[in-house]
C-alpha cells in the first residue's frame, strides 16, 4: 500500500525566514511525486511534478527536490502570501490515482 | 475557462437524510475523482471514473455511498442515509488520462473544485 508522510504538521515562519517541508513516501514503483497548495476553503492547486531522484523544480520562492525515499519543498525568503497547506502526493506506475499525505500547514508572519 | 464546479458549497443536514453532491468537470477531461477530506485522515480517494465508467470504487466507505456519472459533464455522489461521521469536505477533481505503452496513466495534475462542506447533525 502506498504511503505518504509529511512533516512537520504545522510550521510557523517569520517573513524572510527560509525553511523546508518534508515528504517521505513508500510506493511500489514511482511514476511521479506531486506537490499541491491548498488555501483555506479552497481545493488543492497543483504546483509541481517530480519523476525521478535528483530532479528539481522551481517556482518563485518554492523549490521541490526528490530522492528515492523523500521529497523536500524548500521555501526561500517566504512572504505572508505563501501561507497555505502544502500537500504531497504520489502516483504509482500504471495507476491513475494519487495517494496524498495529510499536509503541512504553513503560516508566514509579517 | 471555468474550472471544476461543485454544488452545494455547504450542506447541513440531519442524520438519516439523503445527501446529493454534484460536480461538473472541466470540459475535455476524461477522468473524474471524488475525494473526502478530514483533519484526521486527510484527503482520501472515494471513487474515480474514466470516460464516465467507474474504475475504482474501493475507497467508498460502505453501501450508503454511491456515485454516478451519467455523462461527461456531470457526476453525483450520494449518501443515503447520512451519519454524523460522514461530516467532511468532499472534493471533486478532473484530469486528463493518457495512454502510454498500453497502460492508461493520469498526468497526475488534478484540477479540484472548491469542495462541498457537509455537516451531518
Amino acid at each position: 500500500e502506498d504511503q505518504v508522510t509529511q512533516s512537520p504538521e504545522a510550521l510557523r515562519l517569520q517573513e524572510g525566514e527560509s525553511s523546508s517541508l518534508n515528504c517521505s513516501y513508500t510506493v511500489s514503483g514511482l511514476r511521479g511525486l506531486f506537490w499541491y497548495r491548498q488555501d483555506p476553503g479552497k481545493g488543492p492547486e497543483f504546483l509541481f511534478t517530480l519523476y525521478s531522484a535528483g530532479e528539481e523544480k522551481e517556482k518563485e520562492r518554492l523549490k521541490a527536490t526528490l530522492t528515492k525515499k523523500e521529497s523536500f519543498l524548500h521555501i526561500t525568503a517566504p512572504k505572508p502570501e505563501d501561507s497555505a497547506t502544502y500537500l504531497c502526493a504520489v502516483q504509482a506506475r500504471g495507476y491513475s490515482t494519487l495517494t496524498f499525505g495529510k499536509g503541512t500547514m504553513l503560516l508566514v508572519s509579517p | 475557462d471555468a474550472g471544476v464546479i461543485q454544488s452545494p458549497r455547504h450542506e447541513v443536514t440531519e442524520m438519516g437524510q439523503e445527501v446529493t453532491l454534484r460536480c461538473k468537470p472541466i470540459s475535455g477531461h476524461n477522468s473524474l475523482f471524488w475525494y473526502r477530506q478530514t483533519m484526521m485522515r486527510g484527503l482520501e480517494l472515494l471513487i474515480y471514473f474514466n470516460n464516465n465508467v467507474p474504475i475504482d470504487d474501493s475507497g467508498m466507505p460502505e453501501d450508503r455511498f454511491s456515485a454516478k456519472m451519467p455523462n461527461a459533464s456531470f457526476s453525483t455522489l450520494k449518501i443515503q442515509p447520512s451519519e454524523p461521521r460522514d461530516s467532511a469536505v468532499y472534493f471533486c477533481a478532473s484530469s486528463l488520462l493518457l495512454r502510454t505503452g498500453g497502460l492508461s496513466e493520469g498526468t497526475g495534475e488534478l484540477f479540484f473544485g472548491e469542495g462541498s462542506r457537509l455537516t451531518v447533525l
